[in-house]
């Protein structure tokens, strides 16, 4: 099955600098690829997601990366504000009987120091 | 997106008892899905549920042990049976958009349990 790795575990940066999430997966059949941000207390929230016919999304300061060759995909946050301070989630699935399940990396936390 | 609410959104259990989670969408969906995520951990797929059909469970998940319901396309219930303190976490239930939103999967807001 399906095996999803994230790195780093935890990331701080300064305000205002950028923060990039990396993960890497193992299945080739995988072809979606969200990432959520979950708050203290909260439940995850989707902030982005890309499909395996897509190289690259953005969305005004968020942004991923597909590469298919290498199974990895990656998250950068530019301009970071301490409201970006969560847990990051990675994930991936393959939409198998109609459903989208989804296997999760190992999350990050990230901290932005004002 | 999908609004999702859960009930409780919190609760301590005696060890032993069991626990039914609620879980109510603000519009049809087909898939529904189950997710547990221990204390600091990530999140793994208990089961899906599908409206009309039994659930299906993951690999280390069995139906006497989180039995659900799905009676309808807004709704779903996870129980949690015979509760032990291993079983404190974070309960989440998610829905899967429509294929014309991308199938994208949105999450509520999680019911945390503790169990003593």
């Amino acid at each position: 099955g399906e095996n999803v790795e994230q790195h780093p575990s935890t990331l701080s940066v300064q305000e205002g600098d950028s923060a990039v999430i990396k993960c890497t997966y193992s299945d080739s059949a995988s072809n979606y690829f969200p990432w959520y941000k979950q708050e203290l207390g909260k439940g995850p929230q989707l902030i982005i997601d890309i499909r395996s016919n897509v190289g690259e999304k953005k969305d005004q300061r968020i942004a991923v990366t597909l590469n298919k060759t290498a199974k990895h995909f990656s998250l950068h946050i530019t301009e970071t504000q301490p409201e970006d301070s969560a847990v990051y989630f990675c994930a991936a699935s393959e939409l198998i009987q109609g459903a989208q399940k989804l296997v999760f990396g190992q999350g990050t936390r990230l901290t932005i120091n004002p | 997106s999908a609004v999702i609410s859960q009930k409780p959104s919190r609760d301590i259990c005696q060890r032993g008892t069991s626990l039914t989670i609620q879980c109510q969408v603000d519009s049809q969906v087909t898939m529904m899905f189950w997710y547990r995520q221990q204390p600091g951990q990530s999140l793994t797929l208990i089961a899906t549920a599908n409206q009309g059909s039994e659930a299906t469970y993951e690999s280390g998940f069995v139906i006497d042990k989180f039995p659900i319901s799905r009676p309808n396309l807004t709704f779903s219930t996870l129980t949690v049976s015979n509760m032990s303190p291993e079983d404190s976490s974070i309960y989440l239930c998610s829905v899967e958009g429509p294929p014309q939103a991308g199938n994208t999967i949105y999450f509520g807001e999680g019911s945390w349990l503790t169990v003593v």
